[in-house]
């Protein structure tokens, strides 16, 4: 079974830093990948997501991550992080093939950016 | 308009009692699911509908029935509740299968005295 680790739980970071949020996942096939958001409040919604093509992929808000697939890495990147990026962050990973496509989630880090 | 819609939000109740938290999503998606979020904050997929066919079922406690009377709701039904059953409870539906975005609901907290 898929296992997806966020290395991170708790971030703080003030407001114009550069952020990082680490995720490793372990499956040794082809894998769709997600970075999902919750703001406080507010429902999991979809940050930007990788099925195929350019390793790097851009999300809403400013956000991007890259995919390592000799790393088994998908992490979470954005440049000057802002107050309103306070959330709680999750990876989570799908396998594309082999028949099982159960998704697996990280257990979150959650963000704190102070103004 | 809300996209994917749970009740209760809250859920509060006694050992042994039976509950159901409902589910439905105005997105014409075809799959829907049911995850459960532990006090780690563990998102764990219990089930999921393929237009209204169970389709993932992850070693769920039989205690646990999701029911699926059409391809825009499903529901949970818990039987007698165990102190252990205290989570968030997340809906969630995509289109075209396992491998899509998923859209989540706000979720139910349930907690189990």
């Amino acid at each position: 079974a898929q296992s997806v680790s966020q290395h991170n739980h708790h971030v703080i970071l003030s407001e114009a830093a550069s952020l990082e949020l680490g995720c490793n996942y372990s499956y040794g096939g082809t894998v769709n990948l997600f970075w999902y958001v919750q703001y406080p409040g507010q429902h999991l919604q979809l940050l930007l997501k990788y099925f195929s093509g350019d390793p790097l992929v851009k999300g809403i808000k400013g956000f991007e991550a890259e995919f390592i697939k000799s790393k088994f890495s998908f992490n979470l990147r954005k440049p000057s992080v802002q107050w309103s990026d306070t959330a709680e962050y999750f990876c989570a990973v799908i396998p594309a093939s082999g028949g099982s496509y159960i998704p697996t989630f990280g257990r979150g880090t959650s963000l704190i950016v102070h103004p | 308009d809300t996209a994917v819609s749970q009740t209760p939000k809250y859920l509060v109740t006694q050992m042994g009692n039976d509950k159901s938290i409902k589910c439905e999503q105005n997105l014409g998606h075809d799959t829907m699911y049911w995850y459960k979020q532990d006090s780690k904050k563990f998102l764990k997929i219990m089930f999921s509908y393929n237009n209204k066919e169970l389709i993932i079922n992850e070693t769920v406690p039989n205690r646990f029935s999701p029911k699926s009377p059409d391809k825009a709701h499903l529901n949970l039904h818990i039987n007698s509740l165990e102190l252990g059953d205290s989570a968030v409870y997340f809906c969630a539906s995509s289109q075209g299968g396992l491998q899509e975005t998923q859209y989540f609901g706000p979720g139910t907290r349930l907690l189990v005295l």
